[in-house]
């Protein structure tokens, strides 16, 4: 079955630091890979996807993801954290190999973020 | 350009009862899906509307769960008799008909409590 694993439920970072959330999903030879994020009382909000081409793609808010297709894999990335990234974070996976418009979604990795 | 909007944020209801959430794409978006987030766990796909058509109901539970969306604009969707095991956030999505058709726009959800 069709699977996408944030393998980390839960990472705290200092402010300032830099960070990388884990992404994988488990086929597909041209997945289209999204990340969300869902602040407190917020709805989803896209911060990037990647369809082909280039695989480090540049999202919203500073972040950027790097497409791994020998890993299966779509980290996401901040070189500096701000407070205000506080969110929980979602990893997820379409396209024309995966029914079309449904989106399969990780179990999501909350971040905090220290003083 | 308004995002999707979802109404209730927030619903109680005794096991039994009969719930309806609303969800408004949008504008102009020909596609419309909803999901579920029970627990923590993964957001998970229910069913996806092209205008007023179902595409696909693939993820819907069970016969309790009716989805509509007349005209094509809103959608409903109603849990009646309500069970413990609907309890979750309910999300809905909109993406366009053309090239982005899989960039989806997520509401803020509908948290869903059956006591």
């Amino acid at each position: 079955a069709q699977s996408v694993t944030q393998p980390d439920i839960h990472i705290t970072v200092s402010e300032g630091a830099s960070l990388e959330l884990r992404c994988n999903y488990s086929y597909g030879a041209t997945p289209y890979l999204f990340w969300y994020v869902q602040s407190p009382g917020q709805g989803l909000q896209l911060l990037l996807k990647y369809f082909s081409g280039d695989t480090l793609v540049q999202g919203i808010k500073g972040f950027e993801a790097e497409f791994k297709r020998s890993q299966s894999s779509f980290n996401l990335r901040k070189p500096s954290v701000h407070w205000s990234d506080a969110a929980e974070y979602f990893c997820a996976v379409g396209g024309p190999e995966y029914n079309f418009n449904k989106f399969y979604f990780g179990s999501g990795t909350k971040l905090n973020v220290k003083p | 350009e308004a995002g999707v909007t979802q109404f209730p944020s927030h619903s109680v209801i005794e096991k039994g009862q009969t719930v309806t959430l609303r969800c408004d794409p949008i504008s102009g978006h020909d596609n419309l899906y909803w999901y579920r987030r029970v627990m923590g766990k993964e957001i998970k796909f229910l069913l996806h509307f092209v205008k007023e058509s179902k595409q696909d109901e693939s993820g819907m539970p069970n016969n309790r769960f009716l989805a509509e969306r007349t005209g094509g604009t809103y959608s409903t969707l109603k849990v009646q008799p309500a069970e413990l095991e609907d309890s979750g956030v309910y999300f809905c999505a909109s993406s366009p008909k053309d090239g982005r058709v899989y960039e989806q726009y997520f509401g803020p959800g509908t948290r869903l409590t059956v006591t």
